[in-house]
């Protein structure tokens, strides 16, 4: 079945420092990729998407890349904020089907300090 | 536009009492997902509503999970009895039903005593 593996956290960054956190997944289809984001006492959020290969994803300094080859799709950011601390969640739905269902990695915590 | 909206935010109950959620997704979305997020997971599919017809519940623990989405829009999700292993956060979300436009509600954390 299909499963999202994401870098075990917690991670502490000093503020304006580059930040990255690796996913890697395996689908019986042809996915689709997503990073979530959650903050204290919020729901998911949806951070970046990417649909095919090679496409990247973008939003709020943030980016990541859809790697077929490596079956990866690593978050990145080059200068993090405090208030960039949250849960991020890598993602998949297996577009191969019509089951829209996503399936989640079990989350990285970012905490970033001043 | 409004997002989805749950309730109750917050619900602490004693073990083997039944307990119901609430969720009123975004206007016109006809896709309806229940979720259950255990503490340090990520989320977990429970049921996926097309309209009011649930298309995807194999992950629902029937034996006390039920669930319902009356004329295709608000659902209620309900655990009864519930047991101290439910303790989790139990997200709602919609989409227009491309799949990838979902949006998620903020949750009910329960708790089981």
């Amino acid at each position: 079945g299909d499963s999202v593996t994401q870098m075990e956290g917690p991670v502490t960054l000093s503020e304006e420092a580059f930040l990255t956190i690796n996913c890697t997944y395996t689908a019986t289809g042809y996915p689709s990729l997503f990073w979530y984001v959650q903050y204290p006492g919020e729901g998911l959020q949806l951070l970046l998407k990417a649909t095919k290969a090679d496409d990247k994803g973008s939003n709020k300094g943030f980016e990541a890349t859809y790697r077929k080859e490596t079956t990866s799709f690593h978050l990145e950011k080059g200068s993090v904020q405090v208030s960039d601390s949250a849960v991020y969640f890598c993602a998949l739905v297996d577009s191969g089907g019509s089951n829209y269902k996503l399936t989640f990695g079990k989350g990285t915590l970012l905490t970033v300090n001043p | 536009e409004a997002g989805v909206v749950q309730s109750p935010r917050y619900k602490i109950i004693e073990k083997k009492q039944p307990v119901a959620f609430w969720c009123n997704p975004i206007s016109g979305h006809n896709t309806l997902y229940w979720y259950r997020q255990n503490l340090g997971q990520g989320p977990e599919l429970l049921i996926r509503y097309e309209n009011e017809e649930a298309v995807d519940d194999s992950q629902l623990p029937k034996d006390r999970f039920s669930a319902e989405r009356l004329k295709g829009v608000d659902s209620t999700l309900k655990i009864q009895p519930a047991e101290l292993g439910d303790s989790a956060v139990y997200l709602c979300a919609s989409s227009s039903g491309t799949g990838y436009g979902y949006t998620f509600g903020s949750g009910t954390r329960l708790t089981v005593v």
